[in-house]
């Protein structure tokens, strides 16, 4: 099973160039996150789509732009790429509406801004 | 303000000995604790979970405590395998924040055969 799928895996910019990741998941899950991990620092939260039509800023939202595209795609978009924005993203997906379950991981999209 | 900590990046130890993975939190409305582990180039591996209700939680070599007086978790490993050598995220999850999971900036763990 493909579980969560995220394009590109690897991807170079220039400052201000726009750009946006990919994320599907194939378990019907209700509930999308995107992360970002920096160098000694745990994932931090970006955007959520808790359900199909939602979407809600994290902790870091400030330059980027999320669309739940449908149940099964969540895309993360930068507007004006900065290298603040080097960093690796990984998307998640999990079925919240039954109590609690756990966040299932894509393999992550490894970004750097130059 | 980190709400998840885990205050040792790094830890080794011999096959075939416990591990004792450490997290602290400070949010007292946390109602789930993750275990996670990341291989490089992977995304995290959801690997054990416990509620606040609970205070132990097994799952095979896996065992996660909580000791809600102390706002400390810790994950024991037992017996370590080279192969658990990877970087374990702890992380919680709020009730009252649509299942956003906070998480800990990571252990390196290292299992020396």
């Amino acid at each position: 099973n493909a579980g969560v799928t995220q394009t590109p895996k690897f991807q170079v910019l220039k400052t201000g160039q726009s750009m946006t990741l990919q994320c599907a998941q194939d378990m019907n899950h209700n509930s999308m996150y995107w992360y970002r991990q920096d160098p000694g620092m745990g994932l931090r939260l970006i955007y959520y789509s808790a359900s199909e039509g939602t979407t809600d800023k994290g902790e870091v939202p400030n330059g980027y732009n999320v669309s739940r595209l449908n149940k099964r795609e969540f895309s993360l978009r930068l507007e004006s790429a900065a290298p603040s924005q080097t960093s690796v993203y990984f998307c998640a997906s999990s079925e919240a509406r039954t109590g609690f379950q756990p966040q299932h991981f894509g393999d992550g999209t490894r970004l750097s801004i130059l | 303000d980190q709400q998840v900590k885990q205050n040792s990046p790094s830890l080794s130890v011999q096959e075939g000995r416990i591990s004792i993975l450490n997290c602290d939190y400070t949010n007292s409305m946390f109602d789930y604790f993750l275990w996670y582990k990341k291989y490089p180039a992977e995304g995290p591996t959801f690997l054990i979970s416990i509620s606040s209700i609970k205070d132990k939680n097994e799952d095979g070599r896996f065992t996660v405590f909580l000791n809600k007086s102390a706002k400390h978790l810790s994950l024991h490993i037992v017996p370590s395998q080279p192969g658990d050598s990877a970087v374990y995220f702890c992380a919680a999850v709020s009730s009252g924040s649509a299942r956003q999971l906070t998480f800990g900036s990571g252990t390196q763990l290292t299992v020396l055969p």
